[in-house]
């Protein structure tokens, strides 16, 4: 079954360094998202994409973040200069289309630590 | 602002026995979504079950249904038979029509015992 893939699973950074998570969508899907979910908190939707560019994104999505789909596979999150608040479980995910219904398929997160 | 909320931040279940998990929203939309996901201690989020805000009939998937109760802005998921691989982590979600932001409750943690 076709799943979406999150590399690495864990990822240790020093303050101020840039960071990038990468994922692999599920290949015939066009939406993509991340979400992150601090130690004991909610999952928190942090941007979608679809057509090479940010269809939306909330506000915790600050410029500190970029989000981009270098070869047709992969999709980043880059974290430009991380914080300690930064420090969470990032899940990329993917959806074939929009529209409410539509199911959104989950990667295994990767924890970011950042010291 | 769309609000997710489960009260429950932890349950336990008898195997075989049935649970319900609550969830709340709060929302002035008249047309959203609504899901429950499921996170295994391997932390991939599964999709369990999803209601459509305009339709009265609850859904149901096998050993899961929810209560979907539109005037009062609750959807609890209940689920029958507990098998141990139920155990996880279970999120309440929530998505407006046309809109990419899911919201989420802050999850209730279901213990199965044998």
């Amino acid at each position: 079954e076709p799943e979406v893939t999150q590399t690495p699973s864990h990822q240790v950074t020093q303050m101020g360094q840039e960071v990038i998570l990468r994922c692999v969508p599920i290949s015939n899907h066009l939406y993509f998202y991340w979400y992150r979910q601090i130690l004991g908190q909610k999952v928190e939707f942090l941007v979608s994409f679809y057509n090479n560019e940010i269809s939306e994104k909330s506000e915790i999505f600050d410029d500190q973040f970029s989000v981009e789909r270098p070869d047709g596979s992969n999709f980043t999150l880059k974290i430009r200069s991380t914080k300690l608040e930064d420090s969470a479980m990032y899940f990329c995910a993917s959806s074939e289309a929009t529209g409410s219904f539509t199911e959104a398929f989950f990667g295994q997160g990767t924890r970011l630590t950042v010291v | 602002a769309q609000t997710v909320t489960q009260s429950q931040p932890e349950m336990s279940v008898q195997e075989a026995e049935t649970v319900t998990l609550s969830c709340t929203y709060d929302t002035s939309e008249s047309d959203y979504y609504l899901f429950w996901y499921k996170q295994p201690p391997s932390r991939q989020m599964i999709l369990v079950i999803r209601q459509e805000a305009y339709k009265q009939q609850n859904a149901t998937e096998n050993r899961f249904s929810v209560n979907f109760q539109k005037a009062a802005k609750s959807f609890s998921l209940k689920i029958s038979d507990s098998q141990l691989g139920d155990a996880a982590m279970y999120f309440c979600a929530y998505r407006r029509n046309n809109n990419n932001d899911m919201r989420f409750g802050a999850g209730t943690r279901l213990t199965v015992k044998p």
